[in-house]
Order: structure tokens, then C-alpha cells, then sequence
């Protein structure tokens, strides 16, 4: 079935610990997303890209960094956890013609817990 | 500042009843309004959109409201279903490779 797969499904990680969620899809869309989704916050865009080899910063990128080797490919970095990472993030994708019309396809998330 | 605000934060609706989900945004240039569905442990998923060269769309029990004038949309659900228990989340963007911008999300219970 086409769509997005996120990794890990949910991870329980030291805070100051290394860690990357990772996302592929095979649909062949040129932009990805990473949301992150908070009780009461929504979904807020931390980083984006619009075709591969591009990234762009959304709404809240700090302490995250995202790479596009390849179309199918987006994974999410933290460097260095803190608490307040703790979130469930969304990888999302769009195809070209998405991005106008705005239709996003989203995995299924994946629950981070920073202790 | 918040790009689209949207209320109530959370909705209880009777079987049978009609379920109203009001945002509003503040950027003219946004050109498209979608809303989307997500359940429990899901990604959401677009429900219904609309562009603003139209005043109303509706896709079954489903259906948006546009307000250019007042900067306003709103989703409206006939005949609400438990199975249409969900949050739902209203968002924007605008032409032009802009990621959308979503609202806080309004969770909606619908009892028997």
C-alpha cells in the first residue's frame, strides 16, 4: 500500500541523547513535512522541503535538523533531546501540484518521550 | 501571531445534531482552506477543502462555509455520527509551495 512509513512507532529517550525519525514515502511527491502535534497546540511545522536537495525552516525548527538526499527520504534529527521535545511528530508529503491545492498525506506518527 | 485561529477547542454534540467548527484567519492571501480528520493514534487526513471563489461546499454530511468579507470559514457536520468523533483541524495556505498553516484543532464527541 502507497504512503508514508515513520520510524520508530514510539521511543522513550534520555534527554542530551542523539536521535532521528525517520520517514519515507513511495509516492514519489516532491514535498515533505515535519509537524509536530501537542495537546492544545496543534500541528506546527518544524522543518520542510519542497523538492529534494531544498529544506526550509517552518514555525518551530530549533533544536531540529532535517536532510533530503533523495525524494523518498526525510528524516528528522534531534541533536540533543530536552523534555520539551516531547511531542508526537508527523511526517507529511505533498505532491507538486499538492503543494498548491495544499492536500497533505500524512504517516502515522511517531510518540517521542524525553526524560 | 497566530495565522488561523479556530474554536471551539472542544465540541460535545448529540447524535443527530449538527456539529459548527469556526475559524478565522488573518492573511489575505491565503487561497486555500482545508479541513482535516484524525482519529485517535492516526495522522489526519483532508476531509473537505475549499477555495475562496466560492461561499459554500459540501461533500455528503460535510460541509464548509466561506466568509471572505469577515476572513471566516467554518465546518459544519449534519446528522453528527459517533463515528465522526475526531479532532478535526481547519488550516490555509496559500499558491506557491507554502506548507499549510493549521488551526489548534477542536475535538469533537459525538454521543449516543
Amino acid at each position: 500500500i502507497a504512503g508514508i512509513t515513520q520510524a520508530p512507532t514510539s521511543q522513550i529517550l534520555a534527554a542530551g541523547r542523539r536521535m532521528t525519525l525517520r520517514c519515507t514515502q513511495d509516492m514519489r511527491h516532491n514535498a515533505m513535512y515535519w509537524y509536530r502535534q501537542d495537546l492544545g497546540l496543534g500541528l506546527r511545522l518544524i522543518h520542510y522541503s519542497n523538492t529534494a536537495g531544498t529544506t526550509g525552516k517552518g514555525e518551530v525548527p530549533d533544536g531540529y535538523s532535517v536532510s533530503r538526499a533523495n525524494t523518498d527520504d526525510f528524516p528528522l534529527t534531534l541533536a540533543s533531546a530536552v523534555p520539551s521535545q516531547t511531542s508526537v511528530y508527523f511526517c507529511a508529503s505533498t505532491p507538486e501540484q499538492g503543494a498548491i491545492t495544499g492536500e497533505l498525506f500524512f504517516g502515522e506518527g511517531s510518540r517521542l518521550t524525553v526524560l | 501571531q497566530q495565522q488561523v485561529k479556530q474554536s471551539p477547542q472542544s465540541l460535545i454534540v448529540q447524535k443527530g445534531g449538527i456539529s459548527i467548527i469556526n475559524c478565522a484567519y488573518e492573511n489575505t492571501a491565503f487561497d486555500y482552506f482545508p479541513w482535516y480528520q484524525q482519529f485517535p493514534g492516526k495522522g489526519p487526513a483532508l476531509l473537505i477543502a475549499i477555495r475562496p471563489d466560492v461561499s459554500e461546499k459540501k461533500e455528503g454530511r460535510f460541509t464548509i462555509s466561506f466568509n471572505k468579507s469577515a476572513k471566516q470559514f467554518s465546518l459544519h457536520i449534519m446528522d453528527s455520527q459517533p463515528g465522526d468523533s475526531a479532532t478535526y483541524f481547519c488550516a490555509a495556505s496559500m499558491t506557491g509551495n507554502t506548507p499549510l498553516v493549521f488551526g489548534k484543532g477542536t475535538r469533537l464527541s459525538v454521543i449516543a
